[in-house]
């Protein structure tokens, strides 16, 4: 069975930093590009990056870059996003994502709350 | 990357049909055959229902469809049933980026 599973979310300070975590299991992670998607309180979703199978290739949306990085360690089945600088508006639960067949995201992970706040 | 256009609320009674549009540019909706839609109940993560525009992933119902004409997409819900009233998101690739839609709440009367 395919599963995803978010951690390392919590409270932060503004200018702080955090890294979630998605512990993959059930499919071969190194096959598939992943991505990881956040929904702020109330509002609707927002992709915010896309790693390929390798690392080699990453992409953000305009509004993490040079702030947040994702990775993977495919070796240990995880996927990760380091979130610094942060800043009110990424509060969110931020969700990881399969990109099953490349164009939509067939597998979810429950989600991990970051909250930024002083 | 600006967020596609959907309307805010729909709704309907059970058994009818109701359409959520998705509205983009050429550059996202318009561009590219890889509209997806997500259904979410509160509170849980979003599932897939249709992918590439029209395709249904294995298990979803056949009451939901997708099609698109231009630069917007839709999916219409037929025999609107109790347990669809949820939020519903449109994705499109827009080249090295995905964008989601607005959102979508669908009301069943």
């Amino acid at each position: 069975e395919v599963q995803l599973v978010d951690s390392g979310g919590g409270l932060v300070q503004p200018g702080g930093s955090l890294k979630l975590s998605c512990a993959a299991s059930g499919f071969a992670l190194s096959s598939f590009w992943m991505a990881w998607v956040r929904q702020a309180p109330g509002k609707g979703l927002e992709w915010v990056a896309n790693i390929n199978q390798d690392a080699s290739t990453k992409y953000y949306v305009d509004s993490v870059k040079g702030r947040f990085t994702i990775s993977r360690d495919n070796a240990k089945n995880s996927l990760y996003l380091q979130m610094n600088s942060l800043r009110f508006e990424d509060t969110a639960v931020y969700f990881c994502g399969r990109w099953g067949g490349g164009t939509w995201l067939d597998y979810w992970g429950q989600g991990t709350l970051v909250t930024v706040s002083s | 990357q600006s967020a596609l256009t959907q309307p805010r609320s729909v709704s309907g009674s059970p058994g009818q049909s109701v359409t959520i549009s998705c509205t983009g540019t050429n550059s996202d909706v318009g561009g590219y055959n890889y509209v997806s839609w997500y259904q979410q109940h509160p509170g849980k993560v979003p599932k897939a229902i249709i992918y590439d525009v029209s395709e249904r992933p294995s298990g979803v119902p056949d009451r939901f469809s997708g099609s698109k004409s231009g630069n917007t997409a839709s999916l219409t819900i037929s025999g609107l049933q109790a347990e669809d009233e949820a939020d519903y998101y449109c994705c499109s690739y827009a080249v090295i980026s995905y964008v989601f839609g607005t959102g979508t709440k669908v009301t069943v009367l």
